[in-house]
């Protein structure tokens, strides 16, 4: 799986909008990218994932840029719940079953 | 909306205990897996499962063993405590292809004294 690259922590005011930033330089053409949070002494839970095209569910949206070689997870309107330690992972889905997590973003929403 | 339930969320065992940690999925996944998590190690694969019976070794099995008789229960088994096997155990379910994602239960801190 190709590596990522994330800063290690994070600040955002309670409302506005968070943009994690991830790169990925060296993605390749079969591999996803994958968004995971952890909450402090909680499993880690899925928010989304992308190839190509940007993404958008309930709980945020993933803007992949056209090269790949970067992505950028937003949380529209962030709350004090959202602080946590955000996971990007590029992998190939199917063959291969391990997760690995890097040491991720610890955002942390403010009041 | 649960759905996947470990059984414990908290649990103090002695060192030789033998161990049961339980895991049960809802969304009918056929792949489940065990991880630990460390601090400064992150995840670990221990084992994983693809089918009713089926388990591969993922990582660091030694010590632990596995039981799936069912689709949507994996059980993970310590047959003698230690402790260096105080950890936070991770189960996790997803589809045969992995593509929508891990489904991870809350965890159960495991502590062997």
């Amino acid at each position: 799986d190709a590596k990522t690259t994330q800063p290690p922590s994070m600040d955002c005011a309670e409302g506005r909008a968070a943009n994690l930033p991830c790169n990925h330089s060296t993605i390749s053409g079969n591999e996803y990218v994958y968004w995971y949070r952890q909450i402090h002494s909680q499993g880690p839970q899925y928010i989304i994932h992308g190839l190509k095209n940007n993404e958008t569910n309930e709980m945020a949206s993933l803007i992949i840029t056209e090269d790949r070689k970067s992505s950028t997870l937003i949380l529209p309107h962030a709350t004090l719940r959202d602080t946590a330690v955000y996971y990007c992972i590029v992998r190939v889905v199917g063959s291969n079953y391990k997760l690995t997590f890097g040491k991720g973003t610890l955002l942390t929403v403010n009041p | 909306d649960v759905k996947v339930t470990q059984s414990s969320r908290y649990l103090v065992k002695r060192t030789g205990e033998k161990v049961f940690l339980e895991c049960v999925q809802d969304m009918d996944h056929e792949n489940m897996f065990w991880y630990r998590q460390d601090p400064g190690l992150g995840l670990r694969l221990i084992y994983f499962s693809y089918d009713v019976k089926m388990k591969e070794k993922g990582d660091i099995p030694e010590g632990y063993s596995v039981s799936r008789e069912k689709k949507e229960r994996f059980s993970l088994i310590l047959e003698s405590a230690s402790t260096n096997q105080t950890s936070m155990y991770l189960c996790a379910s997803s589809t045969l292809d992995t593509v929508g994602g891990y489904t991870f239960g809350s965890g159960t801190r495991l502590t062997v004294v």
